[in-house]
């Protein structure tokens, strides 16, 4: 079974450009979450998409957005590039069961370098 | 809001010998989930284990286990036997009503040979 796929695996923009970073989850899966993690930083929660929803999303700016499309697959857009934006972001899936919420599925994540 | 303090920035650990990785969390909320993390240099996050808090037995998974105590907010994950393939960065998580998962800062733990 494949896992959580993330495309492209790098990145590099631009200041003040636009990146757009996708995420596949596991088949099945319908809610997908994606997260920045900055060096020393740790895992930053950015936004929570569910059945083509957005459920909840980071303190973080507007330039931050994201959908999430029929098929449950994501992507997130970065709008007005910073350089502090250079992080690796992951892409995590998982599914509702009857007891609860499966855990988090992650993928290899896209490193994003803004120059 | 909830936070996940991880107070350890690095740990280093011979091969064979017992490690125990430390993790608070401040909640309000009764009923959540906890779990550890591994991420090795290939960047892939793996879970290693998982605690819900209702549960008062701690959990275990080979050579991992938890002590989970709810009272004091704490989730320490011990590894016994470790082997050079458990040098990663660990992560503490908790998950509660909104569904999102709160991780902490990680700690870096090597394994040498």
């Amino acid at each position: 079974e494949a896992g959580v796929t993330q495309s492209p695996t790098h990145l590099i923009k631009t200041r003040g450009q636009q990146a757009t970073l996708r995420c596949s989850p596991i088949s099945g899966h319908t809610s997908v979450y994606w997260y920045q993690q900055a060096l020393g930083l740790g895992l930053q929660f950015l936004l929570w998409y569910d059945e083509g929803e957005e459920r909840n999303r980071g303190n973080f700016p507007p330039r931050f957005s994201g959908r999430q499309f029929p098929n449950y697959s994501s992507e997130l857009n970065v709008n007005a590039l910073e350089l502090e934006d250079s992080a690796l972001y992951l892409c995590a899936s998982s599914l509702e069961i009857g007891t609860g919420r499966t855990e988090a599925f992650f993928g290899q994540g896209t490193r994003l370098t803004v120059v | 809001a909830q936070t996940v303090t991880q107070s350890q920035p690095e740990m280093s650990v011979q091969e064979a010998e017992t490690v125990t990785l430390s993790c608070t969390y401040d909640t309000s909320e009764n009923n959540y989930y906890l779990f550890w993390y591994k991420q090795p240099p290939s960047r892939q996050m793996i879970l290693v284990i998982r605690q819900e808090a209702y549960k008062q037995q701690n959990a275990t998974e080979n050579r991992f286990s938890v002590n989970f105590q709810k009272a004091a907010k704490s989730f320490s994950l011990k590894i016994s036997d470790s082997q050079l393939g458990d040098t990663a960065m660990y992560f503490c998580a908790f998950q509660g009503g909104s569904e999102k998962l709160v991780f902490g800062k990680g700690m870096k733990l090597t394994v040498n040979p």
